[in-house]
């Protein structure tokens, strides 16, 4: 079974800074999708970023970007000049391929921007 | 476009009742998936319907059930309520095609309070 580990519960980073959320995980798949969803606090998750195992460029959206080591299995999301409206829960999570296949989530980190 | 509609957000149960949550897809996603969040365990994935049939179930007790009707919106329903189903159940919608980008899109969830 496809497991997500997130290894930090919490972070935090000042106002406009970078910050790196870390995120491996395990599977057998050669082809699947890696998310990153964000869930503030007024609970409705909503995706940040994806990126497809394929294709070998790193995704990015705006201020996000991640970092997609296939081989090591790994898949961070880098977040540059915070703001105070990223604080939130970010969950790492795996879909493979195949359409029947459920979302697996990460733990969370929690996310806290300082002003 | 709606997003992802739940219904009822709050609700408080007693132990031994049953409660049912309802889910309205976005407009043209046949696929519903299910989820219980908690402090505890996290996300973890309760089932799955496509077209009103259950295309994967999560490993929970036969208490947790669900069905689709034929506009797609979803319906789960918990017999017999433990304290420990004290959650919040999220509801997440998804455009099940060729074009399959694997993103689920979430609503607000339904909080369940067990007393």
């Amino acid at each position: 079974a496809q497991t997500v580990t997130q290894s930090q519960p919490e972070m935090s980073v000042q106002e406009a800074e970078t910050v790196t959320l870390s995120c491996t995980y395990d599977t057998s798949e050669s082809d699947y999708y890696l998310f990153w969803y964000k869930q503030p606090p007024s609970r409705q998750m909503i995706l940040v970023i994806r990126q497809e195992a394929y294709k070998q460029q790193n995704a990015t959206e705006n201020r996000f970007s991640v970092n997609f080591q296939k081989a090591a299995k790994s898949f961070s999301l880098k977040i540059s000049d915070s703001q105070l409206g990223d604080a939130a829960m970010y969950f790492c999570a795996y879909r493979g391929h195949s359409r029947n296949t459920p979302l697996v989530f990460g733990k969370g980190t929690r996310l806290s921007v300082i002003a | 476009k709606a997003g992802v509609t739940q219904t009822p957000r709050y609700l408080i149960k007693t132990r031994g009742q049953q409660v049912t949550l309802s889910c309205s897809p976005i407009s043209g996603h046949r696929s519903v998936s299910w989820y219980q969040q908690t402090p505890g365990q996290g996300l973890q994935f309760l089932f799955e319907y496509f077209s009103e049939t259950q295309r994967n179930k999560g490993n929970f007790p036969g208490r947790f059930s669900g069905r689709q009707f034929s506009n797609s919106r979803s319906e789960m329903n918990v017999s017999t309520l433990e304290l420990g189903d004290s959650a919040l159940y999220l509801c997440a919608s998804s455009l099940d095609t060729g074009a399959n980008t694997g993103e689920l899109f979430f609503g607000e969830g339904s909080r369940l309070t067990v007393l």
